[in-house]
Protein backbone atom coordinates (compact mmCIF):
# COMPACT_ATOMS: atom_id res chain seq x y z
CA UNK A 1 0.00 0.00 0.00
CA UNK A 2 1.16 3.40 -1.02
CA UNK A 3 1.21 5.51 2.11
CA UNK A 4 0.81 9.51 1.69
CA UNK A 5 2.62 11.62 4.23
CA UNK A 6 1.24 15.55 3.93
CA UNK A 7 2.59 18.40 5.92
CA UNK A 8 2.25 20.43 7.60
CA UNK A 9 -0.65 19.00 9.74
CA UNK A 10 -1.71 22.59 10.36
CA UNK A 11 -0.96 25.38 8.54
CA UNK A 12 -1.94 28.81 9.98
CA UNK A 13 -2.15 31.81 8.05
CA UNK A 14 -4.31 34.93 7.29
CA UNK A 15 -6.08 36.00 3.71
CA UNK A 16 -4.14 37.23 1.49
CA UNK A 17 -0.80 35.14 2.16
CA UNK A 18 0.47 32.06 0.40
CA UNK A 19 -0.34 28.46 1.45
CA UNK A 20 2.50 25.66 0.20
CA UNK A 21 1.11 21.88 1.37
CA UNK A 22 3.19 19.12 1.12
CA UNK A 23 2.70 15.36 -0.01
CA UNK A 24 5.00 12.91 -0.24
CA UNK A 25 4.47 8.81 -1.52
CA UNK A 26 6.34 6.23 -0.07
CA UNK A 27 6.89 5.02 -3.75
CA UNK A 28 6.59 6.77 -6.99
CA UNK A 29 2.65 7.29 -8.10
CA UNK A 30 3.90 8.99 -11.74
CA UNK A 31 1.26 12.07 -11.91
CA UNK A 32 -1.49 10.18 -10.49
CA UNK A 33 -2.24 12.21 -7.73
CA UNK A 34 -5.04 14.81 -6.71
CA UNK A 35 -6.27 17.28 -4.16
CA UNK A 36 -9.27 17.44 -2.88
CA UNK A 37 -10.82 20.06 -0.03
CA UNK A 38 -12.96 19.44 2.42
CA UNK A 39 -15.26 21.21 4.76
CA UNK A 40 -16.65 19.99 7.44
CA UNK A 41 -20.38 19.34 7.19
CA UNK A 42 -19.88 19.27 3.11
CA UNK A 43 -18.78 17.29 0.33
CA UNK A 44 -15.40 16.90 -0.25
CA UNK A 45 -14.30 18.69 -3.64
CA UNK A 46 -11.51 17.60 -6.28
CA UNK A 47 -9.29 20.90 -6.85
CA UNK A 48 -6.62 19.31 -9.01
CA UNK A 49 -6.24 15.96 -11.03
CA UNK A 50 -3.09 14.68 -12.38
CA UNK A 51 -0.80 16.59 -9.99
CA UNK A 52 -0.89 19.51 -11.78
CA UNK A 53 -4.55 20.25 -13.25
CA UNK A 54 -7.05 22.26 -12.12
CA UNK A 55 -10.56 20.50 -12.16
CA UNK A 56 -13.47 22.31 -13.91
CA UNK A 57 -14.59 25.92 -11.59
CA UNK A 58 -11.48 25.80 -9.65
CA UNK A 59 -10.26 28.84 -9.10
CA UNK A 60 -6.50 30.19 -10.69
CA UNK A 61 -5.54 30.26 -7.22
CA UNK A 62 -5.01 26.76 -7.09
CA UNK A 63 -2.10 25.43 -8.05
CA UNK A 64 -0.38 21.72 -8.32
CA UNK A 65 2.73 20.40 -9.15
CA UNK A 66 5.43 17.45 -8.97
CA UNK A 67 5.42 13.75 -10.18
CA UNK A 68 7.20 10.75 -8.82
CA UNK A 69 7.18 11.16 -4.93
CA UNK A 70 7.05 14.84 -3.89
CA UNK A 71 3.73 17.11 -4.90
CA UNK A 72 2.88 20.76 -3.67
CA UNK A 73 -0.38 22.35 -3.77
CA UNK A 74 -0.30 26.29 -3.79
CA UNK A 75 -2.41 28.92 -2.80
CA UNK A 76 -1.41 32.13 -4.41
CA UNK A 77 -3.44 34.12 -2.12
CA UNK A 78 -5.74 32.79 0.66
CA UNK A 79 -9.53 33.44 0.27
CA UNK A 80 -12.01 33.43 3.55
CA UNK A 81 -13.45 30.52 1.69
CA UNK A 82 -10.41 28.77 1.59
CA UNK A 83 -10.11 27.97 4.79
CA UNK A 84 -10.95 24.13 5.50
CA UNK A 85 -8.47 20.40 5.18
CA UNK A 86 -6.64 19.66 2.27
CA UNK A 87 -6.01 16.24 1.05
CA UNK A 88 -3.83 14.15 -1.43
CA UNK A 89 -4.87 10.91 -3.28
CA UNK A 90 -3.04 8.69 -5.00
CA UNK A 91 -4.64 6.74 -8.06
CA UNK A 92 -1.30 4.57 -9.12
CA UNK A 93 -1.54 1.68 -7.45
CA UNK A 94 -4.79 -0.20 -5.42
CA UNK A 95 -5.96 0.31 -2.95
CA UNK A 96 -6.49 4.07 -3.80
CA UNK A 97 -4.97 5.93 -0.65
CA UNK A 98 -5.37 9.53 0.85
CA UNK A 99 -2.80 11.32 3.05
CA UNK A 100 -3.40 12.24 6.79
CA UNK A 101 -4.82 15.97 5.55
CA UNK A 102 -3.50 19.29 5.96
CA UNK A 103 -5.96 21.65 7.94
CA UNK A 104 -5.57 25.26 6.46
CA UNK A 105 -6.68 27.38 9.35
CA UNK A 106 -7.13 31.33 9.99
CA UNK A 107 -4.16 32.54 11.79
CA UNK B 1 -26.26 18.89 -12.00
CA UNK B 2 -24.84 15.53 -10.48
CA UNK B 3 -26.51 14.96 -6.78
CA UNK B 4 -25.68 11.86 -4.72
CA UNK B 5 -27.92 11.14 -2.01
CA UNK B 6 -26.73 8.87 0.42
CA UNK B 7 -29.11 6.98 2.98
CA UNK B 8 -29.30 4.51 5.67
CA UNK B 9 -27.02 5.34 8.17
CA UNK B 10 -27.78 4.48 11.87
CA UNK B 11 -26.67 3.50 14.75
CA UNK B 12 -26.24 -0.60 14.75
CA UNK B 13 -24.40 -2.95 17.15
CA UNK B 14 -21.20 -4.50 17.03
CA UNK B 15 -21.78 -7.02 14.83
CA UNK B 16 -24.65 -6.28 13.37
CA UNK B 17 -25.70 -5.57 9.67
CA UNK B 18 -26.45 -2.36 7.77
CA UNK B 19 -27.22 -1.37 4.23
CA UNK B 20 -26.27 1.90 2.98
CA UNK B 21 -27.70 3.25 -0.48
CA UNK B 22 -27.15 6.00 -2.39
CA UNK B 23 -29.00 7.69 -5.68
CA UNK B 24 -27.98 9.24 -8.17
CA UNK B 25 -28.82 12.06 -10.82
CA UNK B 26 -28.24 14.46 -12.72
CA UNK B 27 -25.97 11.77 -15.24
CA UNK B 28 -26.00 8.72 -17.04
CA UNK B 29 -25.03 6.70 -14.00
CA UNK B 30 -24.63 3.85 -15.82
CA UNK B 31 -21.67 5.03 -17.58
CA UNK B 32 -19.34 5.65 -14.43
CA UNK B 33 -17.71 3.97 -12.51
CA UNK B 34 -18.70 4.59 -8.13
CA UNK B 35 -17.22 4.39 -4.87
CA UNK B 36 -17.45 4.48 -1.48
CA UNK B 37 -15.24 6.84 0.91
CA UNK B 38 -15.28 6.83 4.84
CA UNK B 39 -14.13 9.28 7.38
CA UNK B 40 -14.08 8.32 11.03
CA UNK B 41 -14.73 10.82 13.73
CA UNK B 42 -11.87 12.81 13.98
CA UNK B 43 -10.27 10.86 11.18
CA UNK B 44 -8.87 11.45 7.29
CA UNK B 45 -10.83 9.86 4.11
CA UNK B 46 -10.51 6.31 3.97
CA UNK B 47 -11.32 4.87 0.32
CA UNK B 48 -12.97 1.62 0.56
CA UNK B 49 -14.56 0.09 -2.29
CA UNK B 50 -15.39 0.83 -6.20
CA UNK B 51 -17.46 -1.07 -8.72
CA UNK B 52 -17.22 -1.14 -12.41
CA UNK B 53 -20.34 0.30 -14.86
CA UNK B 54 -21.87 -3.28 -15.28
CA UNK B 55 -20.66 -4.86 -12.15
CA UNK B 56 -17.97 -7.03 -13.08
CA UNK B 57 -15.40 -5.45 -11.21
CA UNK B 58 -15.46 -4.46 -7.67
CA UNK B 59 -12.31 -4.12 -5.29
CA UNK B 60 -11.89 -3.61 -1.71
CA UNK B 61 -9.64 -2.08 1.21
CA UNK B 62 -8.43 -4.54 3.20
CA UNK B 63 -9.84 -3.22 6.29
CA UNK B 64 -13.68 -4.13 4.94
CA UNK B 65 -12.54 -7.06 2.36
CA UNK B 66 -15.07 -9.86 3.08
CA UNK B 67 -17.68 -8.42 5.36
CA UNK B 68 -18.51 -5.18 3.42
CA UNK B 69 -20.00 -6.30 -0.67
CA UNK B 70 -20.70 -3.19 -2.92
CA UNK B 71 -23.39 -3.18 -5.42
CA UNK B 72 -25.03 -0.97 -7.94
CA UNK B 73 -28.57 -1.02 -10.00
CA UNK B 74 -28.16 0.60 -12.97
CA UNK B 75 -31.93 0.66 -13.83
CA UNK B 76 -32.56 2.37 -10.16
CA UNK B 77 -29.78 4.44 -10.29
CA UNK B 78 -28.42 3.23 -7.33
CA UNK B 79 -25.66 2.84 -5.92
CA UNK B 80 -25.56 -0.09 -2.02
CA UNK B 81 -23.16 -0.75 0.40
CA UNK B 82 -23.92 -3.81 2.46
CA UNK B 83 -22.01 -3.89 5.98
CA UNK B 84 -21.87 -7.45 7.86
CA UNK B 85 -19.95 -7.85 11.20
CA UNK B 86 -19.53 -4.20 11.75
CA UNK B 87 -17.26 -3.24 14.06
CA UNK B 88 -16.44 -0.38 15.82
CA UNK B 89 -13.52 1.07 14.15
CA UNK B 90 -16.20 1.03 11.02
CA UNK B 91 -17.97 3.94 12.40
CA UNK B 92 -17.98 7.32 10.15
CA UNK B 93 -19.45 9.27 7.97
CA UNK B 94 -19.55 7.14 4.76
CA UNK B 95 -19.46 9.28 1.05
CA UNK B 96 -20.84 8.23 -1.76
CA UNK B 97 -18.60 8.95 -5.13
CA UNK B 98 -19.03 9.53 -8.84
CA UNK B 99 -15.64 8.22 -10.73
CA UNK B 100 -14.82 10.21 -13.88
CA UNK B 101 -11.44 9.86 -16.28
CA UNK B 102 -10.08 13.18 -16.64
CA UNK B 103 -7.62 12.97 -19.84
CA UNK B 104 -6.20 9.55 -18.36
CA UNK B 105 -6.81 10.45 -15.13
CA UNK B 106 -9.12 8.06 -12.81
CA UNK B 107 -10.94 10.69 -10.34
CA UNK B 108 -12.89 11.48 -7.57
CA UNK B 109 -15.39 14.07 -9.23
CA UNK B 110 -18.46 14.48 -7.25
CA UNK B 111 -19.37 13.86 -3.20
CA UNK B 112 -22.33 12.86 -1.98
CA UNK B 113 -23.04 14.85 1.62
CA UNK B 114 -22.55 11.62 3.85
CA UNK B 115 -24.65 9.19 5.83
CA UNK B 116 -23.71 8.74 9.21
CA UNK B 117 -22.79 5.00 10.77
CA UNK B 118 -22.39 4.66 14.44
CA UNK B 119 -21.45 1.16 15.65
CA UNK B 120 -21.32 0.67 19.33
CA UNK B 121 -21.87 -2.17 21.80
Amino acid sequence: EIVLTQSPATLSLSPGERATLSCRASQSVSSYLAWYQHKAGQAPRLLIYGSSNRATGIPARFSGSGSGTDFTLTISSLEPEDFAVYYCQQRSNWPLTFGGGTKVEIK
Amino acid sequence: EVQLLESGGALVQTGGSLRLSCAASGFTFSRYAMSWVRQAPGKGLEWISIISTSSTNTYYADSVKGRFTISRDNSRNRLHLQMDSLRAEDTAVYYCVKEENYSGYEVLDYWGQGTLVTVSS
